[in-house]
């Protein structure tokens, strides 16, 4: 069975600073994973997505995450926090031989200090 | 290309009663999703119509169906209201379906059930 944890609930940092947000998932078979981002009363938005490509994703806004299959990891950083990145974000991790296809994580929010 | 639209945006009912809400997905798109997100139960997957089918379906009562149509807007209804039942309906669409597909979301319908 697929799960996915957010480790942090809630992340601070102040603007002009690294930003990391740690994800760890467990699947049975190769999965895709995903970060979205929601802004307050908005939808979600994609920031980048794996599938088995590079192991190094690049995404909108500056945003990448690493997909590490012995750590089961795919932690989302950016170098340079900046005051819109203030949102929740979303680790997903999708299974082909899953019912459920869709498994999100419970969510971090991202908190940004003038 | 217009994003995915859902309707109503927000919508209050009573107990017992039965509400639909309605998704139009992003023209072309043949794929659309379900998710149901609340505070305590973070974002769940609800089901996932494709070509007018039920593709896959998450660990809810069957108070809560959907269906699709030929023009792939998709309605999802819930019968005999619960006070738990309020929440964040979102809804997402994607070109086919399948686990590495990229999903786009719309602002999504908020529910509160008195």
């Amino acid at each position: 069975a697929q799960s996915v944890t957010q480790l942090d609930s809630h992340v601070s940092v102040s603007e002009g600073t690294p930003v990391l947000l740690r994800c760890n998932y467990s699947s049975s078979y190769s999965p895709s994973l995903f970060w979205y981002v929601q802004h307050p009363n908005k939808g979600l938005q994609l920031l980048l997505k794996y599938t088995s490509a590079a192991t190094l994703v690049k995404g909108i806004n500056g945003f990448e995450a690493e997909f590490k299959k012995s750590e089961t990891s795919f932690h989302l950083t950016k170098p340079s926090a900046h005051m819109s990145d203030a949102a929740e974000y979303f680790c997903v991790v999708s299974e082909a031989s899953s019912a459920s296809k869709i498994i999100f994580g419970s969510g971090t929010r991202l908190s940004i200090r003038p | 290309k217009a994003g995915v639209t859902q309707t109503p945006r927000y919508l209050i009912k009573t107990r017992g009663q039965q509400v639909t809400l309605s998704c139009s997905p992003i023209s072309g798109h043949r794929s659309v999703s379900w998710y149901q997100q609340t505070p305590g139960q973070g974002l769940q997957f609800l089901f996932e119509y494709f070509s007018e089918t039920q593709r896959n379906k998450g660990n809810f009562p069957g108070r809560f169906s959907g269906r699709q149509f030929s023009n792939s807007r998709s309605e999802m209804n819930v019968s005999t209201l619960e006070l738990g039942d309020s929440a964040l309906y979102l809804c997402a669409s994607s070109p086919i379906t399948g686990e590495q597909e990229t999903q786009y979301f719309g602002p999504g319908t908020r529910l509160l059930v008195l």
